[in-house]
């Protein structure tokens, strides 16, 4: 099965951190996805990126950046965090353009 | 503008009961649809997708969804609702290139009463 892992389930943080979000995938997928998920929003994209060391901006990037140093890892960083980044992040990897997958997301407040 | 709808912002449904869910979308072409179910603190698992041919789609967990062209919807159906259906769906489409350009519904909450 694949596998695709953040490293926390729920964090706090305080206004003005620098917050990385950490996900790893084991299949080995060119693709990797990072979304945020908010009530009657659904998913919106905030990066993603289809190879090592590249990274294209999503919808809604500002405020976030992303590090993709090796195929399974894709991080995301708030620069400094603020109170209106509370929210759930769901990472994801996919192959192609047929399906994504996703893991079980981090859902992060900052006070 | 491309977009999904989903009317349903929650339903409550009887186990044992059937269940369909409604998912409307505005898209230039033809896209690629989706419908993934996210259980209580879990990410995005794919339920089933379409992207050409028979417009009846089998899915996993005993649920399909059927592709209407000419009223722009993809709605899911479950014959016989079970307790562990409780979860948020969302609707999905996507054009037939990348998976970047993906536009996700805003969500149905599933309850299901036992």
């Amino acid at each position: 099965d694949v596998k695709v892992t953040q490293s926390s389930r729920y964090l706090v943080k305080r206004t003005g951190e620098k917050v990385f979000l950490e996900c790893v995938q084991d299949m080995d997928h060119e693709n990797m996805f990072w979304y945020r998920q908010d009530p009657g929003l659904g998913l919106r994209l905030i990066y993603f990126s289809y190879d090592v060391k590249m990274k294209e901006k999503g919808d809604i990037p500002e405020g976030y950046s992303v590090s993709r140093e090796k195929k399974e890892r894709f991080s995301l960083i708030l620069e400094s965090a603020s109170t209106n980044q509370t929210s759930m992040y769901l990472c994801a990897s996919g192959v192609d353009n047929t399906e994504a997958f996703f893991g079980q997301g981090t859902r992060l407040t900052v006070v | 503008a491309q977009s999904v709808t989903q009317p349903d912002i929650h339903i409550t449904v009887s186990e044992g009961a059937s269940l369909e869910l409604r998912c409307n979308y505005s898209y230039g072409a033809t896209p690629y649809l989706f419908w993934y179910v996210q259980s209580p603190g879990q990410g995005l698992q794919l339920l089933l997708k379409y992207f050409s041919g028979d417009t009846l789609v089998q899915g996993i967990k005993g649920f399909e969804a059927e592709f209407k062209r000419s009223q722009s919807s993809f709605n899911l159906r479950k014959p016989s609702v079970h307790w562990s259906d409780a979860a948020e769906y969302f609707c999905a489409v996507g054009p037939k290139t990348s998976y970047d350009k993906v536009i996700f519904g805003p969500g149905t909450s599933l309850s299901v009463i036992p």
